[in-house]
């Protein structure tokens, strides 16, 4: 099945620097979603993109799906307190049987 | 519109016991999803119900979990025996189509002592 790896990990910034976090695949995949969880919430979509090259934005946050679509990025311009959470993708690949998997998230920790 | 929304929302069990989580997804959703998450760690996927049928159960870790969703509509996951490693946050989700947005429960935090 389809697996990905999320980097890194954890990062911590100091409110109003930026943040990124990496969603790589060693095969093509048909789309990409992302889902932010807050501290002691549930996974809540953010968005999903599925054309190579296809960049979106929402407000302060760029998601980016490479060209050959195998990895995918999300950008956060001048993080706020609010943006604390993990932030996982989700791959979705050919052959999928339509399960939803998700990367090992990042978590951002904010320092205000 | 309800949510997906799962039952109960904490559940403290000693190891040996029986425990049901129930989840109910947003209705006319045929796809429902189960999924642990331990200590802030992934986001484990468990299984996949398409309607009342099973697609995809390879992320059940062992045959003390039995999920079922009778009629296609609720689910509910059993663990008969739990052990102490079954403790974390479980997640039901649910989707309208494959590959779609999917929508989470609130989570049902297991805790086995």
């Amino acid at each position: 099945g389809q697996q990905v790896m999320q980097i890194p990990q954890y990062q911590h910034v100091q409110e109003g620097e930026d943040f990124t976090t990496y969603c790589n695949s060693s095969t093509t995949l048909s789309n990409i979603q992302w889902y932010k969880q807050r501290p002691g919430g549930h996974p809540v979509f953010l968005i999903q993109l599925v054309k190579s090259g296809e960049v979106k934005k929402q407000k302060r946050l760029t998601f980016q799906f490479g060209e050959a679509k195998k990895n995918s990025s999300l950008h956060i311009t001048a993080t706020q307190t609010t943006d604390v959470g993990t932030y996982f993708c989700s791959p979705g690949g050919s052959g999928n049987t339509g399960k939803l998997i998700f990367g090992q998230g990042t978590t951002l920790q904010v320092k205000p | 519109e309800a949510g997906v929304t799962q039952f109960p929302s904490h559940s403290v069990i000693e190891k040996g016991q029986t425990v049901t989580l129930r989840c109910d997804p947003i209705s006319g959703h045929d796809n429902l999803y189960w999924y642990r998450r331990v200590m802030g760690k992934e986001i484990k996927f468990l299984l996949h119900f398409v309607k009342e049928s099973k697609q995809d159960e390879s992320g059940m870790p062992n045959n003390r979990f039995l999920a079922e969703r009778t009629g296609g509509t609720y689910s509910t996951l059993k663990v008969q025996p739990a052990e102490l490693e079954d403790s974390g946050v479980y997640f039901c989700a649910s989707s309208a189509t494959r590959g779609t947005e999917a929508f989470f429960g609130q989570g049902t935090r297991l805790t086995v002592v």
